[in-house]
Formats: structure tokens, C-alpha cells, sequence
């Protein structure tokens, strides 16, 4: 089954304490990307990459990492989590067209809190 | 960074009714994506428009790309409680490869 897998699905954790969220695809996408869904701010993209070892900044890239090493994956590193990144946290991938991004597929989200 | 303005925010009809939602930007789009986010999950798309002017139905949903290239319409007939979710907008900027922008979500309320 065509899927995007993110693990874990909730995590709790404190302030500081480095923790990876990964995401993996099996449709063999070129493109992936993360956002973190906020009440009242929908969904804002926080690093996007277009292929392996490319990766890009995207509107809220602060207090995040990600490397893309191999194309089914696409780790989000907090590398010192702080309260205001409890969010709902969704991967995402698609596949480029003639090099433009075609739709999107969604993991199921990562609930984040952190204390 | 370019924005979508997606309303309404909120919706709450009675079983039946249909949903009329929209998105407008300042810019043309080249694309036009309409996803659902059922509580809980991921959001799924629901329908995918890539012409000016084009209509495209998918069971009761009909979603629609302006003509101006920089709107973009999804209504909802005879809605039903399973409706009841999240609605997003998302769209890709005439030039741009890569990403798309999305609204900030129609939350939609059904009452049985």
C-alpha cells in the first residue's frame, strides 16, 4: 500500500531533550516535505527537500534539522525542543513532474508536546 | 511569503445543505489542490485542478479553478455527518516548481 509512515504518532517530552521524528515513503517521491499544523494557522512548511541530499528552508525552519540521505527518508530533528514547538507535525511527499511538484501525500501526523 | 485567503473559516449547516468555500490569492496559480483532514489524520486529497475555467466533480464535491487563475472553488451538495472535518485549500504560484501554499482551513460542522 502506497504510504507516507511517520513514527511516533505522540510523543511528550521536555524541554531540551533532542528528539527525531522520522518519515518514511514507499512511492519512491523525489519530493518531501514538513509542516506543522497550528489552531488558526493551518499548515506551515517548515523544511521541504526535492531530492536526495537537497534540502531547503521553508517558512518556519527555526529550531528545526532534517537531512535527506536516502530518498525514502526525511528525519525532523529537534535538536533542543522548546514549549512553543508543541504542534501537530504532518510529512508529506509527492512526485515531480517535468521538475514541478505534483500532489501531495500526507503521513497521518505527529503530536508533539513539549513541556 | 504569498499568502491564500480561504473562507470561511468555520461552517455549521444542518444535514442536507450543501457548502460553498473558496480561496483567493493575490497572485495567478498554476495549480489548484482541495484536500479534507478528517479529526485525527492526515489531510487527503479530495480534487485536483491544473486549467483555467476547469470543473471537476468527485461524488458530491465540485471544485472549480477561476477563470482569473487566482481563485479557486469547492462546494459540497446534500452534506452528510461525514463531511465534518477540515477543509484546505492549496495552491501553486504560476513559476513556482516546488512548493504549494495552502489556506489556513474551512472547519466544517455538520448537524445530523
Amino acid at each position: 500500500e502506497a504510504q507516507v509512515t511517520q513514527n511516533p504518532r505522540y510523543l511528550i517530552t521536555v524541554t531540551g531533550k533532542k528528539l527525531t521524528v522520522t518519515c518514511s515513503q514507499n512511492m519512491n517521491h523525489e519530493y518531501m516535505s514538513w509542516y506543522r499544523q497550528d489552531p488558526g494557522l493551518g499548515l506551515r512548511q517548515i523544511y521541504y527537500s526535492m531530492n536526495v541530499e537537497v534540502t531547503d528552508k521553508g517558512d518556519v525552519p527555526e529550531g528545526y534539522k532534517v537531512s535527506r540521505k536516502e530518498k525514502r527518508n526525511f528525519p525532523l530533528i529537534l535538536e533542543s525542543p522548546s514549549p512553543n514547538q508543541t504542534s501537530l507535525y504532518f510529512c508529506a511527499s509527492s512526485p515531480l513532474v517535468a521538475g514541478n511538484t505534483g500532489e501531495l501525500f500526507f503521513g497521518e501526523g505527529s503530536r508533539l508536546t513539549v513541556l | 511569503g504569498q499568502q491564500l485567503n480561504q473562507s470561511p473559516q468555520s461552517m455549521f449547516i444542518q444535514e442536507g445543505e450543501d457548502v460553498s468555500m473558496n480561496c483567493t490569492s493575490s497572485s495567478i496559480f498554476n495549480t489548484w489542490l482541495w484536500y479534507k483532514q478528517d479529526p485525527g489524520e492526515g489531510p487527503v486529497l479530495l480534487i485536483a485542478l491544473y486549467k483555467a475555467g476547469e470543473l471537476t466533480s468527485n461524488g458530491r464535491l465540485t471544485a472549480q479553478f477561476g477563470i482569473t487563475r487566482k481563485d479557486s472553488f469547492l462546494n459540497i451538495s446534500a452534506s452528510i455527518p461525514s463531511d465534518v472535518g477540515i477543509y484546505f485549500c492549496a495552491g501553486r504560484p504560476r513559476g513556482s516548481q516546488g512548493n504549494l501554499i495552502f489556506g489556513k482551513g474551512t472547519k466544517l460542522s455538520v448537524k445530523p
